[in-house]
């Protein structure tokens, strides 16, 4: 079973940030929080990884709390190609042979 | 970057014909792969463990001799649907991890079973 809790759906301004929350009350010492995204009818597309520190790159920004159990995926200036499902997942480091089990995600809808 | 590339991308099969799904790693040897399988408007839900050199891990409630995964090298993994039947159509996505970088994703099939 997944590990995390998103809410379905949800809308936000093309231009604006996109605020994505993740709980993840149960994550251990030793799982990172990872984020992907699913545009319509493609495979999940990694956008970005983190343990307890926050974490930025080119596509997003990463908030994970100090208690590590919520995150938040902010895009900053979303556009209409970030319409997608976004999955919050925690697994154990980057262990090959660990396999990534998928909640229900968020699907984001950008609006012109 | 690693890519995962799967082939083909759609199908079409009649009823009670198998088909066969291919997954490579094009730039890495991935000794674990992993299928997903995917209903319209719902999340990817782990199918099986592919594993490089001996027999594929399922998961419960999943037909092993029905998804038969054979991954005969560090490259390809392939699905075979067996008898496919209206029911398994689907959108079927594998994965692997190359060496300390995060899991990538082929482009998906969609199976169409009539």
């Amino acid at each position: 079973d997944a590990k995390t809790t998103q809410p379905t759906s949800m809308d936000c301004a093309e231009g604006r940030a996109a605020n994505l929350p993740c709980n993840h009350s149960t994550i251990s010492g030793n799982e990172y929080v990872y984020w992907y995204r699913q545009i319509h009818s493609q495979g999940p597309q990694y956008i970005i990884h983190g343990l307890k520190n926050n974490e930025t790159n080119e596509m997003a920004s990463l908030i994970i709390t100090e208690d590590r159990k919520s995150s938040t995926l902010i895009l900053p200036h979303a556009t209409l190609r970030d319409t997608a499902v976004y999955y919050c997942i925690v697994r154990v480091g980057m262990n090959r042979d660990d396999k990534i089990i998928f909640g229900k995600g968020t699907r984001l809808h950008i609006l012109p | 970057g690693a890519v995962v590339s799967q082939h083909p991308s759609w199908v079409i099969c009649k009823s009670g014909t198998s088909v066969k799904i291919e997954c490579r790693s094009l730039d890495f040897q991935a000794t674990t792969m992993f299928w997903y399988r995917q209903f319209p408007k719902q999340s990817l839900m782990l199918m099986a463990t592919s594993n490089e050199g001996s027999k594929a891990t399922y998961e419960q409630g999943v037909e092993k001799d029905k998804f038969l995964i054979n991954h005969a090298s560090l490259t390809l993994s392939t699905l075979t649907v067996t008898s496919a039947h209206p029911e398994d159509s689907s959108f079927y996505i594998c994965s692997a991890l190359p060496p300390l970088t995060e899991a990538f994703f082929g482009q998906g099939t969609r199976l169409t079973v009539v």
